[in-house]
């Protein structure tokens, strides 16, 4: 299946801090990539979807102004957790569509997470 | 609201038995079910996905069932083995790149 990256895979920060969070897709292109945030024993939250060349959609309840997302180009999607607080640590999942040949599959791949600790 | 309703939240099998966690939706316009598996500390793992036109898939071990009319679809596990023991959640979305809609999650263990 289609591989997806993020790094850093663990990062742990002082509260104020911000922190940048990349996924990748490596051998494919993702017109669009999802974030999700997963705290322990539940499910995944989507958080926003990232189109390549435009603005982020956010889900009701996330900020967008604390939660930056940049999809710059098509395989590369940024989240970056501004002046991060220890409420905002969890684990943070990036996912990426496959766009080939016109069409827009609907296997989502996902990364293998981001375990953010804000001191 | 939830969209997606996944059932048990845990469940414990024996090694070589049968493995079966449900969901149901309420979107009839969801056209895509996938199941994915997820352990501890990783990213989650698409494991088996239908669309609504059939009504059973069949991938190893693993078998979604689908019921249209019901608006439900399970997961089996035959044959199930200590490495199965993860979370599995099953989600549904629309056609194109819209996003998934995740049930709560069942944490297997299968034990020997």
């Amino acid at each position: 299946g289609a591989v997806v990256s993020q790094h850093p895979s663990w990062v742990i920060c002082k509260s104020g801090t911000s922190v940048k969070i990349e996924c990748r897709s490596l051998d494919f292109q993702a017109t669009t990539m999802f974030w999700y945030r997963q705290f322990p024993k539940q499910s995944l939250m989507l958080m926003a979807t990232s189109n390549e060349g435009s603005k982020a959609t956010y889900e009701q309840g996330v900020e967008k102004d604390k939660f930056l997302i940049n999809h710059a180009s098509l395989t590369l999607s940024t989240l970056t957790v501004t002046s991060a607080h220890p409420e905002d640590s969890s684990f943070y999942i990036c996912s990426a569509v496959i766009r080939a040949g016109g069409h827009t599959y609907n296997e989502q791949f996902f990364g293998p997470g981001t375990r953010l600790t804000v001191l | 609201q939830q969209q997606v309703k996944q059932s048990p939240q845990s469940l414990i099998v024996q090694k070589g038995g049968i493995s079966i966690i449900n969901c149901a939706y309420e979107n009839t316009a969801f056209d895509y079910f996938p199941w994915y598996q997820q352990f501890p500390g990783k990213g989650p793992a698409l494991l088996i996905a239908i669309r609504p036109d059939v009504s059973e898939k069949k991938e190893g071990r693993f078998t979604i069932s689908f019921n249209k009319s019901a608006k439900q679809f399970s997961l089996h596990i035959m044959d199930s083995q200590p490495g199965d023991s993860a979370t599995y959640f099953c989600a549904a979305s629309i056609s194109g790149n819209t996003p998934l809609v995740f049930g709560k999650g069942t944490r297997l263990s299968v034990i020997a």
